[in-house]
């Protein structure tokens, strides 16, 4: 099992509708997650960082399930600019590094 | 601040070629970080740094080196190209280990 899970995708979601994913992680000793964005042929940027307690930022709502070992992202009201891939990351505790999940793609519809 | 910056965008290599990938950061970051991005996979780590004069191997360091001689620069060696490394390679750095990572434009590389 990957450290780190993520739907490959496409999403494809009409303009104005509500999407959400998951990411699911295997190491339940897990201290902080983060949601990136990357747009085709580019560098990832941070979307979210992804607290206990959950986090909304604008349109966005990221939420952390500890006992089910998943995050969540949630889109509400899709604008064609949220046309992406969506990377999920995990920090596992260890050596310094992120674990990188291989990205869940969403493409809005007009 | 020009944030991270990577040359070149683009690069064509023949196998048991060796060459520099270069990167620089203006933000004054104590940690730096050199991953590969495969089609289908996450962005894996080569090597990292957590301050001038220190690095270490991440999870895929093999035909790579790195140094950090400054704060604002961390080159990528490959040694001997394989084709095995064609990639996009990008480099990232953070105020501190496991902190927001900004991302430098990447290189692609092609290896024959």
């Amino acid at each position: 099992r990957k450290e780190v899970e993520q739907d490959p995708g496409p999403f494809n979601v009409p303009e104005g509708a509500t999407v959400a994913f998951n990411c699911t992680y295997s190491n339940s000793a897990s201290q902080s997650f983060f949601w990136y964005r990357q747009d085709c042929r580019k560098e990832p940027k941070l979307l979210m960082s992804v607290y206990s307690s959950g986090n909304e930022d604008g349109r966005f709502t990221a939420q952390l399930n500890r006992a089910s070992q998943y995050i969540s992202l949630l889109i509400r009201d899709s604008k064609l600019s949220d046309s992406a891939t969506y990377l999920c990351v995990v920090n596992t505790g260890g050596n310094y590094q992120l674990i990188w999940g291989a990205g869940t793609k969403l493409i809005i519809k007009p | 601040n020009a944030g991270v910056t990577q040359t070149p965008k683009f690069q064509v290599l023949k196998t048991g070629q060796s060459m520099t990938l270069q990167c620089a950061q203006d933000m004054n970051h104590e940690y730096m970080s050199w991953y590969r991005q495969d089609p289908g996979m996450g962005l894996r780590l080569i090597h990292y740094s957590v301050g001038a004069g220190i690095t270490d191997q991440g999870e895929v360091p093999n035909g790579y080196n790195v140094s950090r001689s400054t704060t604002e620069d961390f080159p990528l060696r490959l040694l001997s190209a394989a084709p095995s490394q064609t990639s996009v390679y990008f480099c990232a750095s953070s105020p501190r280990a496991l902190e927001t990572q900004y991302f430098g434009p990447g290189t692609r590389l092609l290896v024959l």
